[in-house]
């Protein structure tokens, strides 16, 4: 069974300062990582993912994260927050298959205020 | 692509009554995934479909849980006996059986039902 562990419950921060969301995942066999975002009122939506390749990936809006086999890590970082950052992060993992689909299994959650 | 929808939204119940709720999935995707959400927590994995097999289901989904997706298209879940334990959000969520390079494993999200069972 896979597990994932968000440290932080909240982090509030400062408007244009950097913020690092922490992820930690268990798992014997190799997993799939992704970030969900979830605004207020809204439903997930994907942040970024790790497949396979590059152990840094990035998303569209300025987040990035990077997968740490070693440390079973993929924390979730961005140089720069703004208000419109203002949600919660979910970090998950799920099996690797050759289907390429399955179940995912959530954190609990990171609330990311931004602080003007 | 009009996303994944789910009916209703809200859904005020009293213990002990049944509750059914609706996920209308992206129109071409073949599995679809129930998830419930509760409090302070993040979503936990109810159960998922193969256009309208049911592969899975989680320890959490008590026999007062019931869900189909009888075409292999919309699905129901519905709860029976309702308890207070049961308020969460309840959230669907989709994916193409085959997915495109790169898509791996990207569930596309509903907005939810939240219950609350007075």
């Amino acid at each position: 069974a896979q597990s994932v562990t968000q440290l932080d419950s909240q982090v509030p921060v400062f408007e244009e300062a950097p913020v690092e969301l922490r992820c930690n995942y268990s798992s014997s066999v190799s997993v799939y990582l992704f970030w969900y975002v979830q605004y207020p009122n809204q439903g997930l939506q994907l942040l970024l993912k790790y497949l396979s390749g590059s152990t840094l990936v990035e998303s569209i809006n300025g987040f990035e994260a990077e997968f740490n086999k070693s440390q079973t890590s993929f924390h979730l970082r961005k140089p720069s927050v703004h208000i419109s950052d203002t949600a919660e992060y979910f970090c998950a993992v799920s099996l690797r298959s050759n289907f390429g689909n399955e179940k995912l299994t959530f954190g609990t959650g990171t609330r990311l205020t931004i602080i003007p | 692509d009009t996303g994944v929808s789910q009916d209703p939204r809200h859904k005020i119940t009293k213990r002990g009554q049944n509750v059914t709720f609706r996920c209308d999935p992206i129109s071409e995707h073949n599995r679809l995934y129930w998830y419930r959400q509760t409090l302070g927590q993040g979503p936990e994995f109810l159960t998922y479909f193969q256009n309208e097999a049911q592969l899975e289901k989680s320890r959490l989904l008590s026999d007062r849980f019931s869900a189909e997706r009888p075409k292999g298209s919309f699905s129901t879940l519905e709860i029976q006996r309702t308890e207070q334990g049961d308020s969460a959000m309840y959230l669907c969520a989709s994916s193409p059986n085959q997915p495109k390079p790169g898509q791996n494993n990207e569930q596309f999200f509903g907005p939810g039902t939240r219950l609350t069972v007075l």
